[in-house]
């Protein structure tokens, strides 16, 4: 069973607002990853980090930031939210050290920007 | 480049109908892994199966199965008597062993069950 967990699970801001979404993981993993998925599915990379300290850019071309001072905790901020940025949030941590781990996700942050 | 094809965006049956989702990657490894997640509708990606690129025995799980063919560079996923439950988006994924990339993922495959 994983243990990550997504905070909040749902918001609702007006633009311009600063926010950050929450992800923590209790099973010690080295890698963790946020995605973002449109109403159409597809999953986009965002941000990922392979240890503390560590952060890179993923596919998607994104107006958020990441930090990892914790090994359990990812937080990922939008310092000015658009409307263009209202998309499910889905955060997920991996194991270190072997290219077949499953990644385990959380339940996600609904973020709707009005 | 790695990449990973779901040609189906969405496929309906009817309950008991079999039904097979789709998968077709690219990669220059010769070592990777293959990966299908479930997403129902509360949201959370589930992982369901793992498979290594020398690992071409199928495989089957209550009433699910994949089909891992290297020649056809595919790795498909078969639902038999399939149930409302099993109503959601399916996932495709990639992982290479060099480069130390992230995981790749398909565009998804809705499936709906109707009763």
């Amino acid at each position: 069973e994983a243990d990550i967990y997504q905070t909040p699970r749902y918001l609702v801001i007006g633009t311009g607002k600063k926010i950050t979404l929450e992800c923590s993981q209790t099973m010690g993993h080295d890698k963790m990853y946020w995605y973002q998925q449109d109403p159409g599915m597809e999953l986009h990379l965002i941000h990922y980090s392979y240890g503390v300290n560590s952060t890179e850019k993923g596919d998607l071309s994104s107006e958020s930031t990441v930090s990892r001072i914790r090994t359990e905790h990812f937080p990922l901020t939008l310092e000015s939210a658009r409307p263009s940025h209202t998309s499910q949030y889905l955060c997920a941590s991996s194991e270190s050290g072997t290219y077949n781990s499953p990644l385990h996700f959380g339940n996600g942050t609904r973020l709707t920007v009005t | 480049a790695q990449k990973v094809t779901q040609a189906q965006t969405e496929i309906s049956v009817v309950e008991k109908e079999d039904v097979t989702l789709d998968c077709v990657y690219e990669t220059r490894d010769t070592t990777y892994y293959l990966f299908w997640y479930k997403q129902p509708p509360s949201g959370e990606l589930v992982f369901l199966i793992r498979r290594n690129s020398f690992d071409e025995q199928n495989e089957i799980s209550g009433r699910y199965s994949w089909n891992f063919q290297k020649s056809t560079s595919s790795f498909n996923f078969t639902i038999t008597a399939s149930q409302v439950v099993d109503s959601a988006v399916y996932f495709c994924a990639l992982s290479e062993v060099s480069g130390n990339t992230p995981l790749v993922f398909g565009k998804g495959t809705r499936l709906s069950v109707i009763a």
